[in-house]
């Protein structure tokens, strides 16, 4: 079945440190790929999404460019902020069902 | 908008008791999902309904959670004879489109003593 796989559990930076958390997936056939954040308390929140190949997706400061041959939609940011520190989801959709990897915990530190 | 909305937002029970989780997604929005939440497993797939009817069930304890949509404004997740194991943040999601961008509520969080 399709999967998506995160290689970072966990992530500490400093402010304005530049970030980059890796996600690879696997799908039979090709699908759309999504990040999401989670902050404490609430549910995961949509943060961009990307559909084709060589499609950047970006919001808040946040990108990453589907890349069909390596099976990849890294997640990257040039300078991160405190309030950056949450959970990040990198997820999958082939057909109706949304397929999420095991997430990465990022803290900054000030 | 109010956002998808889940209550109630946490859930006490005692083990073998029954728990019914309630969900009303956001309005006009044609798709609804569960999901649990874990630290170990993190999240779960465990089904969905598109248009009321339910698609896919493929991650559900088969013996005692249910899950219905009996209109378009709510979904239920039942748990029978709950265990200390179903403990978790069940979530629900609501997508629109069959490109499949969800919105989330805030969880339920379930404790089974």
């Amino acid at each position: 079945g399709d999967s998506v796989t995160q290689t970072e559990g966990q992530v500490a930076l400093s402010e304005e440190d530049f970030l980059t958390i890796h996600c690879n997936y696997s799908a039979s056939g090709y699908p759309a790929l999504f990040w999401y954040v989670q902050y404490p308390g609430e549910g995961p929140q949509f943060l961009f999404r990307a559909s084709r190949d060589k499609e950047k997706g970006s919001s808040r400061g946040f990108e990453a460019t589907y890349n069909k041959e390596a099976t990849s939609f890294h997640l990257q940011k040039a300078s991160v902020q405190e309030s950056d520190s949450a959970v990040y989801y990198c997820a999958l959709s082939d057909t109706d069902k949304v397929v999420f990897g095991t997430g990465t915990r990022l803290q900054v530190s000030p | 908008n109010a956002g998808v909305i889940q209550t109630p937002r946490h859930k006490v029970t005692g083990k073998g008791q029954e728990a019914t989780l309630w969900c009303e997604p956001i309005s006009g929005h044609s798709a609804v999902f569960w999901y649990r939440q874990t630290i170990v497993q993190g999240l779960e797939f465990l089904t969905y309904f598109r248009n009321q009817a339910p698609i896919d069930d493929s991650g559900m304890p088969k013996e005692r959670f249910s899950a219905q949509m009996p209109n378009q404004s709510h979904s239920t997740l039942k748990i029978q004879s709950t265990q200390p194991q179903d403990s978790a943040v069940y979530l629900c999601a609501s997508s629109r489109d069959r490109g499949n961008t969800l919105y989330f509520g805030a969880g339920t969080r379930l404790s089974v003593l």
